[in-house]
């Protein structure tokens, strides 16, 4: 079974920092990938897709992610946080080819953004 | 618009009884509706999913008779928790999906089974 792996459990970053969330994927097919997001107290929102074309995807928010398909990995990047920012990110799997829309989550990352 | 509630969003229930939770996409139909529960610090694991006006497949693991799925209509799923327990305490989440693909998230229904 495809399972995603999400690097850090919590990222704590200064307003202005960079940030890059790592997201890698066990599946040898075509996928499609996602990135969403969890602001406190409030539900999943998507941030970005990914289902073919340029790696390079721009979401919501300044974010953008780069599918690397030779590293099975679908890294988040923001050049530079916000406060606002602060909340959990959860990258996703939907294996093509499966039979099904089924979306498989990492664990999640928390990001916390410090004033 | 892709506006998605879940009702209740709290409750607290004795161990044995049941427990029903709605979903409703209030501005797009759902023609299949996905269920995950989410223990803390956990990702969210899928439960079930279903189209509507058909059975829920469920995923190993997850006892349908436990976890009961109905999807009536493309605005409308329940999820009844039976005989609930302490060990079904977790964080319910609804997730539609159109039939173009564009999947949401419902803002979730905390159990809580004492």
């Amino acid at each position: 079974a495809q399972s995603v792996s999400q690097h850090n459990h919590h990222v704590i970053l200064s307003e202005a920092a960079s940030l890059e969330l790592g997201c890698n994927y066990s599946y040898g097919g075509t996928v499609n990938l996602f990135w969403y997001v969890q602001y406190p107290g409030q539900h999943l929102q998507l941030l970005l897709k990914y289902f073919s074309g340029d790696p390079l995807v721009k979401g919501i928010k300044g974010f953008e992610a780069e599918f690397i398909k030779s590293k099975f990995s679908f890294n988040l990047r923001k050049p530079s946080v916000q406060w606002s920012d602060t909340a959990e990110y959860f990258c996703a799997v939907n294996p093509l080819g499966a039979g099904s829309y089924q979306l498989t989550f990492g664990k999640g990352t928390k990001l916390s953004v410090i004033p | 618009g892709a506006v998605v509630s879940q009702h209740p969003s709290w409750v607290i229930c004795k161990s044995g009884t049941s427990v029903k939770i709605e979903c409703r996409s209030l501005d797009f139909q759902a023609t299949t509706m996905f269920w995950y529960r989410q223990f803390p610090k956990q990702s969210l694991m899928l439960m079930a999913t279903s189209n509507e006006g058909s059975k829920a497949t469920y995923e190993q693991g997850v006892e349908k008779d436990k976890f009961l799925i109905n999807h009536a209509s493309l605005t409308l799923s329940t999820l009844t928790v039976t005989s609930a327990h302490p060990e079904d305490s977790s964080f319910y989440i609804c997730s539609p999906r159109t039939g173009i693909g564009e999947q949401y998230f419902g803002p979730g229904t905390r159990l809580t089974v004492t």
